[in-house]
């Protein structure tokens, strides 16, 4: 059964600041992998969605990278800003019959 | 807004108590869901529908009814709750069944957050 992680739960930066949101997964043979967004009170918004045969995506500041052998993707985020304090969650997808499973999420919060 | 209406927004309710979540959307997606989201838990997929037909019930509880009675609409009926059933409930829909396996647009609504007391 696949397990999705995400560490540490909870982050904390100041404005500008180039970081990196952690996945990792169990079971390595993914069909995707996709970032969402949640902002508090509200739904997920897709950030960015890789699929297994690619290493990354980018999208403005966001890049999303994946490592299938090592069952890990990073997602990140350059010259970080206010406005991107948000829940981030990753989720897989394990193979064409699976549905997506959810990392509990990273709450980011970015300090003017 | 994302074109995906859930009410109410908040409900607390009593043990005892009956009530119902209302979810609408206007994009002509023919897949509807319902998603929990407790504290400190992924997300989990609790009911798909698909052409107003219930294709998934991830084993939830009895005390949990949805109701789908065309594509644009889906409900979830709440009664005899837990206070372990509190969470945030979240709506979505997709195009088709895809969305749920990551294959096209997962589209949100911003979800009901429930309290039983």
């Amino acid at each position: 059964k696949q397990e999705v992680t995400q560490i540490p739960a909870a982050l904390s930066v100041p404005e500008g600041e180039n970081l990196v949101l952690n996945c990792s997964f169990t079971d390595s043979a993914i069909y995707n992998l996709q970032w969402f967004r949640q902002d508090p009170g509200k739904g997920l918004t897709s950030l960015l969605l890789i699929q297994s045969s690619q290493r990354e995506q980018t999208s403005g500041r966001l890049n999303a990278s994946l490592d299938k052998s090592s069952g890990r993707s990073t997602l990140y985020i350059a010259a970080s800003q206010p406005g991107d304090s948000a829940t981030y969650l990753c989720a897989v997808r394990s193979g064409a019959n699976s549905k997506l499973t959810f990392g509990k999420g990273i709450t980011l919060s970015v300090r003017p | 807004e994302t074109g995906v209406t859930q009410t109410p927004r908040h409900l607390v309710m009593g043990m005892t108590n009956k009530k119902s979540l209302k979810c609408e959307q206007h994009l002509g997606h023919n897949a509807m869901y319902w998603y929990k989201q407790s504290a400190k838990k992924p997300l989990e997929l609790m009911f798909v529908y698909n052409f107003k037909e219930q294709t998934e019930n991830n084993s939830v509880p009895s005390r949990f009814s949805p109701e789908c009675p065309n594509s644009s609409h889906l409900f979830l009926h709440l009664h005899t709750l837990q206070p372990e059933d509190s969470a945030l409930y979240l709506c979505a829909s997709s195009q088709d069944l895809g969305g749920v396996y990551g294959a096209n647009v997962l589209t949100f609504g911003a979800g009901s957050r429930l309290t039983v007391l």
